[in-house]
């Protein structure tokens, strides 16, 4: 079966430019998760979604940053006025209680 | 608060031998605990998951995790290292009661050595 998916998997934007990055999940999964992975480090968490509910966005860094899952399945997290320090790879997972499944991540560049 | 902490930056291990990767993490109330790997310019593979239950977790690969609860631990383990383990892994936690936060460590480079 297929896995989860995000694009586009790379990013380049200009600073101030708007972005959005999609993410595909495990058809049937509940749970969705964002993360943000800057070089070097682990995953911070940004949001989590159980189907279409927003129930936790404790980790947005900002009122830049907003995420949505209209119909419970893909996800959108949009960054508005794109700064140098956004620059990080995107990690999306979804998950059940088995265990919760990343996708390949976008890596977006602000320049 | 949350944390989690991966004291060892990196651990070397001979092909055949056992290895560890350790993990200790805190929370206020009863925890997920989560082991990744991550292999070069490829994502986050889902190793194992603690939930609740029996304290010795199996996951892929010949992987498993003890969860300590005294020790507020949650060493990675494989009784006999493959080359093909050499990786970065992750250990994460979710804390029940708090929300669905997951916090994960600075991670641990493992490598194994033919």
């Amino acid at each position: 079966g297929a896995g989860v998916s995000q694009s586009p998997r790379y990013k380049v934007a200009k600073r101030g430019q708007d972005v959005a990055l999609r993410c595909d999940p495990i058809s049937g999964h509940v749970s969705l998760f964002w993360y943000q992975q800057a070089l070097g480090q682990g995953p911070e968490f940004l949001t989590y979604f159980q189907n279409e509910a927003q129930l936790d966005k404790s980790g947005l860094p900002s009122d830049r940053f907003f995420a949505e899952r209209p119909e419970g399945s893909v996800s959108t997290l949009k960054i508005q006025r794109t700064q140098q320090e956004d620059s990080a790879v995107y990690l999306c997972a979804s998950g059940s209680e088995r265990g919760e499944y990343f996708g390949p991540g976008t890596r977006l560049t602000v320049t | 608060a949350q944390s989690v902490a991966q004291p060892e930056d990196q651990v070397n291990v001979a092909e055949g031998n056992p290895l560890t990767v350790k993990c200790t993490y805190s929370v206020s109330g009863n925890p997920y605990l989560f082991w990744y790997v991550q292999y070069p310019n490829r994502g986050l593979q889902f190793l194992l998951k603690y939930i609740t239950g029996d304290n010795l977790v199996k996951g892929s690969y010949g992987f498993e995790a003890e969860f300590n609860k005294s020790q507020t631990s949650f060493h990675l383990k494989k009784p006999s290292a493959l080359v093909s383990d050499s990786a970065l892994y992750f250990c994460a936690v979710r804390d029940r009661s708090g929300g669905f936060k997951t916090i994960f460590g600075a991670g641990t480079r493992l490598f194994v050595k033919a």
